[in-house]
């Protein structure tokens, strides 16, 4: 079963605008992490952030992590054709050392 | 660095057909990881092996599906007899340490279409 669940589950935005999804998660959590697949190619990690850090950076993207919501935003500022892929969560359990994934964003952005 | 490298990239198989994926993971890479990707969702994970120990297999269907990694680098997923149903893209990932604190690096996959 996915652990995690992203929303929306598609996105479609216009270069230069921003993009946020987010992930829902059910069971208490070590980490949480974000990667990205572009089509046809294997997934690339973006972010750690773990259950004790509620903001993390990196370039044009921004994660937060709000554990009493069990939930989790990635941000994607001033958006690029080239960040058009799926976008990924991945959760650690607190009990486990299973990385599970959600379904997916896909979002397409429009030059 | 070089990457995670798989072999096939494609495979088409009839039904009932076994097939072989080889995955070569990230050179000192303790952790490799066997994931199945259908299409439109998330990858689900096959099986972990830590050095060339299995640490979690509970979600790979043991009566058709086998994975070994000798000798602690390279590792094959295998499939036997294929079903319709694992139609879907392989992915071999590798980390450092454990996924509990250590990001994934993935290969491209390999897209097994069973007709």
């Amino acid at each position: 079963s996915q652990q995690g669940e992203e929303d929306p589950q598609a996105l479609s935005i216009q270069e230069g605008e921003n993009a946020t999804m987010n992930c829902s998660y059910k069971t208490s959590i070590n980490n949480l992490q974000w990667y990205r697949q572009n089509s046809g190619r294997g997934l690339v990690h973006l972010i750690l952030i773990r259950s004790n850090e509620r903001e993390k950076h990196s370039g044009r993207l921004r994660v937060t992590l709000d554990t009493s919501k069990k939930s989790s935003s990635l941000l994607i500022t001033a958006s690029r054709a080239a960040d058009t892929a799926s976008y990924f969560c991945a959760t650690i359990g607190a009990a486990g050392n299973k990385l599970t994934f959600g379904g997916g964003t896909r979002v397409l952005v429009k030059p | 660095e070089a990457g995670v490298a798989q072999s096939p990239r494609y495979k088409i198989i009839e039904k009932r057909q076994s097939v072989a994926f080889w995955c070569n993971p990230i050179s000192g890479h303790a952790t490799l990881y066997w994931y199945q990707q259908i299409l439109g969702q998330g990858p689900k994970l096959l099986i972990q092996f830590q050095n060339n120990g299995v640490v979690d297999d509970s979600q790979l269907p043991k009566d058709r599906f086998s994975a070994e990694r000798l000798k602690g680098v390279d590792s094959t997923l295998k499939i036997q007899p294929a079903k319709l149903e694992d139609s879907a893209v392989y992915l071999c990932a590798s980390s450092v340490g454990s996924s509990y604190n250590s990001p994934l690096h993935f290969g491209n996959g390999t897209r097994l279409t069973v007709t």
